[in-house]
């Protein structure tokens, strides 16, 4: 089975550009994830959606970052307009809905796309 | 909000040795999880642990789930080179009764582990 597909893999972009990246979760599952991972502040949870819908934002960094699931397969993250302290690798992960008390947790992450902003 | 302090940030070892590394938390957790990310890669899931004191082997991994729940920590047996990497733990709180909730995951900063043939 195919894995949390994201592209692109890399970009490097000007400042105040728009950087879109995109992911295809694992088929079937729920839930999906946006992660940015940095030196400094490790992993961190972004924004995520359940069936479809953001459930918690609280992670996005501000109003410059946007993200949306139109349908199950396929979910974007966009940056606009970007800054240099938005470089990092960004992750998207899935998994599937709760099954009781024992749900697993078990995140598959994609590759993740590593975003240079110059 | 929930905070994990993992340890140690970086190991250097030869080849053969064993290797610990562990998690501690303010926050009680329901589950605890440990990841490794290959250079390149996103971070896998290598072991899951559901119970105060439960005690799980994935190979030459062996993890345990302490018992105050606040705590967890995960050994490598006669490590190879292969074992290099960053590895993570995450834990996670109970959904709410409901079912329908995800217990927000949250990670550790990593522990970067390098191997000396």
């Amino acid at each position: 089975d195919a894995g949390v597909i994201q592209s692109p893999r890399h970009e490097v972009t000007e400042m105040g550009q728009e950087v879109t990246l995109r992911c295809k979760p694992i088929s079937g599952h729920d839930y999906l994830f946006w992660y940015r991972q940095t030196m400094m502040r490790g992993l961190e949870l972004l924004i995520y959606f359940n069936n479809n819908v953001p459930i918690d934002d609280s992670g996005m960094p501000e109003d410059r970052f946007s993200a949306k699931m139109p349908n199950a397969s396929f979910s974007t993250l966009k940056i606009q307009p970007s800054e240099p302290r938005d470089s990092a690798v960004y992750f998207c992960a899935s998994r599937q809905k709760d099954r009781g008390w024992r749900n697993g947790g078990e995140l598959f992450f994609g590759e993740g796309s590593r975003l240079t902003v110059l | 909000g929930q905070q994990l302090n993992q340890s140690p940030q970086s190991m250097f070892i030869q080849e053969g040795e064993d290797v610990s590394m562990n998690c501690t938390s303010s926050s009680i957790f329901n589950t605890w999880l440990w990841y490794k990310q290959d250079p390149g890669e996103g971070p896998v899931l290598l072991i899951a642990l559901y119970k105060a004191g439960e005690l799980t082997s994935n190979g030459r991994l062996t993890a345990q789930f302490g018992i105050t729940r606040k705590d967890s920590f995960l050994n490598i047996s006669a490590s190879i080179p292969s074992d290099v990497g960053i590895y993570f733990c995450a834990g996670q709180l109970r959904p709410n009764a409901g079912g329908t909730s995800y217990g927000k995951l949250t990670f550790g900063q990593g522990t970067i582990l390098t191997v000396h043939p």
